[in-house]
């Protein structure tokens, strides 16, 4: 099936420890997004990439790192993971100005102790 | 910073009733305005947009009614059926702008 694959779904980590989470689309979009999700806080945008080789910033940046690794994966990278890190996280991707919509994946269910 | 307001936070309608949720921005570049549904466990997938140039978009039972001089939009579900329950997302975003999304409603259709 079309769409955004992320990966893993659940994952609990140890305060400190690292991880990435995978995110690949097939719809060859241009754009995508890593959003987290928090009871009351709606969806705040990590870091997004316009195109492939860019990178930048949204809303709630740190403590996140990401990489573009070509036009269809597009990774979240946590260096050391904190309890305020325990959220569940949304890859995205939509054409270049996203009229078409967003297009989410299944999301991944973190939880840091 | 640009924001989205949205409300209400949570609502209760009885099956066949009508579902109101309303959302406001203060940007005037904003001149897209998405709705996305959530189901438990899955990704937001977008529901309806509107553009700024009309007053009201129909799609089946779901329409975006817009008010550009209040800076105001909402979304109404006609004839609310059990598996509209979901929560509910209005966003914007101007230009090649990332979208804005408001915080959620959380829509609950009593059978």
């Amino acid at each position: 099936n079309a769409g955004v694959t992320q990966t893993p779904k659940f994952q609990v980590l140890k305060t400190g420890q690292s991880m990435t989470l995978q995110c690949a689309q097939d719809m060859n979009h241009n754009s995508m997004y890593w959003y987290r999700q928090d009871p009351g806080m709606g969806l705040r945008l990590i870091y997004y990439s316009a195109s492939e080789g860019t990178t930048d910033k949204g809303e709630v940046p740190n403590g996140y790192n990401v990489s573009r690794l070509n036009k269809r994966e597009f990774s979240l990278r946590l260096e050391s993971a904190a309890p305020s890190q325990t959220s569940v996280y949304f890859c995205a991707s939509s054409d270049i100005r996203g009229l078409d919509g967003y297009t989410f994946g299944s999301g991944t269910r973190l939880t840091v102790v | 910073q640009q924001q989205v307001k949205q409300s209400p936070q949570s609502l209760i309608v009885q099956k066949g009733g009508i579902s109101i949720i309303n959302c406001a921005y203060e940007n005037t570049a904003f001149d897209y305005f998405p709705w996305y549904q959530q189901f438990p466990g899955k990704g937001p997938a977008l529901l309806i947009a509107i553009r700024p140039d009309v007053s009201e978009k129909k799609e089946g039972r779901f329409t975006i009614s817009f008010n550009k001089s209040a800076k105001q939009f909402s979304l109404h579900i006609m004839d609310s059926q059990p598996g509209d329950s979901a929560t509910y997302f209005c966003a914007a975003t101007s230009g090649y702008s990332t979208l804005t999304f408001g915080k959620g409603t959380m829509l609950l259709v009593s059978p």
